[in-house]
C-alpha cells in the first residue's frame, strides 16, 4: 500500500535560508494540498492543486512561499527567507475529486 | 467563515470508562464532516466521514454521529492504544476544492 510520502521528515535551518519539501501522493489521486500545524492547533489550509493547476492558494500562504505540481505528480513546497514564525509541521494530503483526503507524515520544519 | 470548535481540549480516561468528544461547526452549507486520529509527530489518520444530520459510523470501539450544529465521538471501553489526538474537519458547499477546514483537536489520554 503506497500512501502519501513526504520528504525529509525533519529539516532544521536557519533564519533567512531557503528550503524545499516534497510530497509524493497516492498515485490515482489527483487533487494535492498542503496544510500547516502548529504545537496543539489543528491543520490550516495553505494550497490546492487539481492534477497540474494551482486553483486555490489561502491567505497565510505568504510571497515567500511558492508550490509546483510539475505534470500533476509529486509536488514542492518551497520557502524562501526563512522566518522562526515558519517553523511548523508542513502536511501533504490527496485526495480522488470526491473523497475523503489522506494525509502523509508531514514535515517537521525548525528555524533557528 | 467556517468555525470547528473541538471540547474538551484534553480528556483524561481509565481504561474502560466510556465518554465522548465534540465538535460543533458554523458553516454555510455542510459538504461533510470528518474524523482524524493523528499521533505524535505524525500526520492525521482518516477515521470517518459524515455527510448528513442523523448519520452514524462505527469502527471497533469508536462511533461518531452527526447532527446540524455538531458531531461526537463516542469512545467505548477506550484501550491505552486509543491515546491519541482527534480531529475533526469540515468541508463546506461551494468551495471548488474541498479543502478541510480544522477543529484544535481533543487530546485523549487513556491510563491502564
Amino acid at each position: 500500500d503506497t500512501g502519501v510520502s513526504q520528504d525529509p521528515r525533519h529539516k532544521i535551518t536557519k533564519r533567512g535560508q531557503n528550503v524545499t519539501f516534497r510530497c509524493d501522493p497516492i498515485s490515482e489521486h489527483n487533487r494535492l494540498y498542503w496544510y500547516r500545524q502548529t504545537l496543539g492547533q489543528g491543520p490550516e489550509f495553505l494550497t490546492y492543486f487539481q492534477n497540474e493547476a494551482q486553483l486555490e492558494k489561502s491567505r497565510l500562504l505568504s510571497d515567500r512561499f511558492s508550490a509546483e505540481r510539475p505534470k500533476g505528480s509529486f509536488s514542492t513546497l518551497e520557502i524562501q527567507r526563512t522566518e522562526q514564525g515558519d517553523s511548523a509541521m508542513y502536511l501533504c494530503a490527496s485526495s480522488p475529486d470526491r473523497g475523503e483526503q489522506y494525509f502523509g507524515p508531514g514535515t517537521r520544519l525548525t528555524v533557528t | 467563515e467556517d468555525q470547528v470548535t473541538q471540547s474538551p481540549e484534553a480528556l483524561r480516561l481509565q481504561e474502560g470508562e466510556s465518554s465522548s468528544l465534540n465538535c460543533s461547526y458554523t458553516v454555510s452549507g455542510l459538504r461533510g464532516l470528518f474524523w482524524y486520529r493523528q499521533d505524535p509527530g505524525k500526520g492525521p489518520e482518516f477515521l470517518f466521514t459524515l455527510y448528513s444530520a442523523g448519520e452514524e459510523k462505527e469502527k471497533e470501539r469508536l462511533k461518531a454521529t452527526l447532527t446540524k450544529k455538531e458531531s461526537f465521538l463516542h469512545i467505548t471501553a477506550p484501550k491505552p492504544e486509543d491515546s491519541a489526538t482527534y480531529l475533526c474537519a469540515v468541508q463546506e458547499w461551494g468551495n471548488a476544492g474541498n479543502m478541510l477546514t480544522f477543529g484544535g483537536g481533543t487530546r485523549l489520554m487513556v491510563k491502564p
